[in-house]
C-alpha cells in the first residue's frame, strides 16, 4: 500500500539556521509533490509545487527538492524565523485530477528564538 | 494565489439536527472539490471527492447519507452533516483545485456537536 513517511514528528531549530525536512514514500508514482504549511487551527495553505521532471523550486527562502529515483523530496527554509514554526505537510498526486491526492503525517517545527 | 473560503467557521449544534457548511473557490474554477476532517494532533483525512455536476466519490468508511455533498456549480460545493453527533466533532476543511494545479485549502470549519 501506498506509504508517505515524513523525517519527524517534531523538529526544533535555532532561528537563523535552515531548516530541512524529509518526505519520502513507498509504493507510489507522482507526478506532481506539493508542500502546505498548516497552523494549528487553520486550514493547510499551499507553499510549492514541484513536478515530476523537476529537480529543485525555490520561492523565496523555500527550496523543494523531488528525487523520484531515491522517492524523496527535502524541504528547505533558509534563514528560520520563528514566525515559521508550524506543521508542513508534503503530498502526492499523481493525476491530473486529485485522486490519488496524500498527505503526509506532517512534520511540526518549532524555530526557537 | 487562488483562495478558497469555507462558512460558518466555527458551529455549535445540538446532537440530531443538521449542519451545512458550503465551500467557495473565490478567484478560479473547480473543476474537482475535496472534504477533509481532522481529528486533534492528527492528519488530515480524506472524507469525499466531487466533481462539478456529478456524484461525490466517497471514500472508505464515510457513510454518504451521513455527510451530504452538492457540488452544484464549479465555485461552490457543499457538505451537510446530517442528524449530527457528538462523534461528529471535528475539524473539517475544504480543498479545490483545477487539473495538473495545486489544490487550495479553505481556513475550515469547527463543529462541535453538543
Amino acid at each position: 500500500s501506498q506509504k508517505i513517511e515524513q523525517n519527524s514528528e517534531a523538529l526544533n531549530i535555532q532561528e537563523g539556521k535552515t531548516a530541512t525536512l524529509t518526505c519520502n514514500y513507498t509504493n507510489y508514482s507522482p507526478a506532481y509533490l506539493q508542500w502546505y504549511r498548516q497552523d494549528p487551527g487553520r486550514g493547510p495553505v499551499f507553499l510549492l509545487l514541484i513536478r515530476e521532471n523537476e529537480k529543485e523550486k525555490r520561492k523565496e527562502r523555500l527550496k523543494v527538492t523531488f528525487d523520484t529515483t531515491l522517492k524523496q523530496s527535502l524541504f528547505h527554509i533558509t534563514a528560520s524565523q520563528p514566525a515559521d514554526s508550524a506543521t508542513y505537510l508534503c503530498a502526492l498526486d499523481s493525476d491530473n485530477y486529485g485522486q490519488n491526492f496524500v498527505f503526509g503525517p506532517g512534520t511540526r517545527l518549532s524555530v526557537l528564538p | 494565489g487562488a483562495v478558497v473560503s469555507q462558512h460558518p467557521s466555527r458551529v455549535i449544534c445540538k446532537s440530531g439536527t443538521s449542519v451545512k457548511i458550503e465551500c467557495r473557490s473565490l478567484d478560479f474554477q473547480a473543476t474537482t472539490m475535496f472534504w477533509y476532517r481532522q481529528f486533534p494532533k492528527q492528519s488530515l483525512m480524506l472524507m469525499a471527492t466531487s466533481n462539478e455536476g456529478s456524484k461525490a466519490t466517497y471514500e472508505q468508511g464515510v457513510e454518504k447519507d451521513k455527510f451530504l455533498i452538492n457540488h452544484a456549480s464549479l465555485t461552490l460545493s457543499t457538505l451537510t452533516v446530517t442528524s449530527a453527533h457528538p462523534e461528529d466533532s471535528s475539524f473539517y476543511i475544504c480543498s479545490a483545485r483545477q487539473p495538473t494545479e495545486a489544490q487550495y485549502f479553505g481556513p475550515g470549519t469547527r463543529l462541535l456537536v453538543l
